[in-house]
C-alpha cells in the first residue's frame, strides 16, 4: 500500500490563480480530510469527508472547495489563491471499526504552497 | 472536543525514558486520548490512543490517570529520531481520526545525544 499520496509536493502560485491539490489513498478508508499548517502552528482542519459524496466544512474552509466522487480521492481546490493561503497542506484518511470506534488517521507528506 | 494543555518544549537524554504530560481536565466520558507526532514538518504520525486503561504498543506507552483529567506518553528508550513535536488530542470515539482532529501547538521534544 502506498498509503496517502499528495501531489504536488511543492507549488508556487500567483495571486488570483486557481489550482487543485490532489490526495489519494489506497486503504479503502471512509474518512478523508484536509488540514493546513502555518509556521509554528498546529494543523487546522479545512474540509473533511465521511464518505463518497459527503463533505463538510472544518475550522478554516473559506477560499477552498472539495468534492468526494470516489472513496480513493479527495481533491482540494483553491478558487483564487491569496498570499494568506501560503501554507503546508496535509491530507489524512482513517476508518472506523465496528460500533463506530475510531482509529488512527494516516497523513500524507504534505504539499508546500507559496502564493506570491 | 476537550481542550488539552501541553508544555511547549522538553529535553530528554538519548536512551532515557521520555515522559510527555498532557492535561485534559474537561474530558468527557466518551472521549479518547490520542497522541500523534510530527517529525520535521513531515505529515503527523499516529502513536497511540486510549480511553481509560493504560495502553502500550511498539512505539510507546500511554498512562491515563484514574480521573482521566491528565495523561502521560512514555517513550521508553528515546533515540535521536524521536525528536519531534508531540500532539495530545482528545476526541470522541466515533468518526475515526480524519473527520476532525484539533491540533494545539504540542510539545517539542528534543532528544539530546
Amino acid at each position: 500500500n502506498a498509503g496517502v499520496t499528495q501531489t504536488p509536493k511543492f507549488q508556487v502560485l500567483k495571486t488570483g490563480q486557481s489550482m487543485t491539490l490532489q490526495c489519494a489513498q489506497d486503504m479503502n478508508h471512509e474518512y478523508m480530510s484536509w488540514y493546513r499548517q502555518d509556521p509554528g502552528m498546529g494543523l487546522r482542519l479545512i474540509h473533511y469527508s465521511v464518505g463518497a459524496g459527503i463533505t463538510d466544512q472544518g475550522e478554516v474552509p473559506n477560499g477552498y472547495n472539495v468534492s468526494r466522487s470516489t472513496t480513493e480521492d479527495f481533491p482540494l481546490r483553491l478558487l483564487s489563491a491569496a498570499p494568506s493561503q501560503t501554507s503546508v497542506y496535509f491530507c489524512a484518511s482513517s476508518y472506523t471499526r465496528g460500533g463506530g470506534v475510531g482509529t488512527e488517521a494516516f497523513f500524507g507528506q504534505g504539499t508546500r504552497l507559496t502564493v506570491v | 472536543d476537550a481542550k488539552t494543555t501541553q508544555p511547549p518544549s522538553m529535553d530528554c537524554a538519548e536512551g532515557r525514558a521520555a515522559n510527555l504530560p498532557c492535561n485534559h481536565s474537561t474530558i468527557s466520558g466518551n472521549e479518547y486520548v490520542y497522541w500523534y507526532r510530527q517529525i520535521h514538518s513531515q505529515g503527523p504520525q499516529y502513536i497511540i490512543h486510549g480511553l481509560k486503561n493504560n495502553e502500550t504498543n511498539e512505539m510507546a506507552s500511554l498512562i491515563i490517570t484514574e480521573d482521566r483529567k491528565s495523561s502521560t506518553l512514555i517513550l521508553p528508550h528515546a533515540t535521536l529520531r524521536d525528536t519531534a513535536v508531540y500532539y495530545c488530542i482528545v476526541r470522541p470515539y466515533s468518526g475515526g481520526g480524519a473527520d476532525g482532529l484539533t491540533f494545539g501547538k504540542g510539545t517539542h521534544l528534543i532528544i539530546q545525544p
